[in-house]
């Protein structure tokens, strides 16, 4: 599997149920972000957790960080249908000198009203 | 309002006919970038910059090329497109070249190579 893994890949829920997807990665990180992609259309940022940090809330966003597992959730409570989106996580990853987002390849969400 | 722009946002056109993407960004960021995106693959990083003059390549730079001469543009240069180059492109910036932090993405560029 690739860092920045998502799992499931496609989610269907009804109006005001809580959706949770994940995220695994595979080397240390600073943080972890999350990012909505509505079709066809750019990312938009969700959330940034930081390494030293286990949870992190936004709205109606919860997102934790295992860094022991090293695997991260993103729940979204009281879904509408504008929720309906993909959701990526990106990790970041040493790369040379520099640093690089690798990312995932995104859980699709549908959220039915 | 904070924001990045792509032109243009849709685009066909022939193997071998130069085209460029442009992208601009209005938050003075210094780190700036350009992802395609394609079914399977997820996004996946062309080039990236980060700062005046000072560009270099992601993973997948075969067949493109980039220039920074101004912090507020990151165009994206395809010299001969190729059928294999269509996809969906996007440029992102960030305020901190090192950190990897929030992203800033524009609203995509769906290319069409025939």
């Amino acid at each position: 599997s690739q860092q920045g893994e998502e799992d499931p890949q496609a989610l269907s829920i009804q109006e005001g149920e809580n959706a949770t997807m994940n995220c695994s990665y595979k080397t240390s990180i600073n943080n972890l972000q999350w990012y909505r992609q509505n079709s066809g259309r750019g990312l938009v940022h969700l959330i940034l957790i930081r390494s030293n940090e286990r949870e992190k809330h936004s709205g109606r966003l919860r997102v934790t960080l295992d860094t022991s597992k090293k695997s991260s959730s993103l729940l979204i409570t009281a879904s509408r249908a504008a929720d309906t989106a993909s959701y990526f996580c990106a990790t970041d990853a040493k790369a040379g000198n520099n640093r690089k987002l690798i990312w995932g390849l995104g859980t699709s969400l549908a959220v039915n009203p | 309002e904070a924001q990045v722009t792509q032109n243009p946002r849709y685009l066909i056109t022939v193997t071998g006919k130069k085209l460029t993407v442009t992208c601009s960004q209005n938050m003075n960021h210094e780190y700036m970038s350009w992802y395609r995106q394609d079914p399977g693959l997820g996004l996946r990083q062309i080039y990236y910059s980060m700062n005046v003059e000072v560009t270099d390549k992601g993973d997948v730079p075969e067949g493109y090329k980039v220039s920074r001469k101004e912090k507020r543009n990151f165009p994206l240069i395809l010299e001969s497109p190729s059928p294999n180059q269509t996809s969906l492109y996007f440029c992102a910036s960030s305020a901190d070249r090192g950190r990897q932090e929030t992203q800033y993405f524009g609203p995509g560029t769906r290319l069409l190579v025939l």
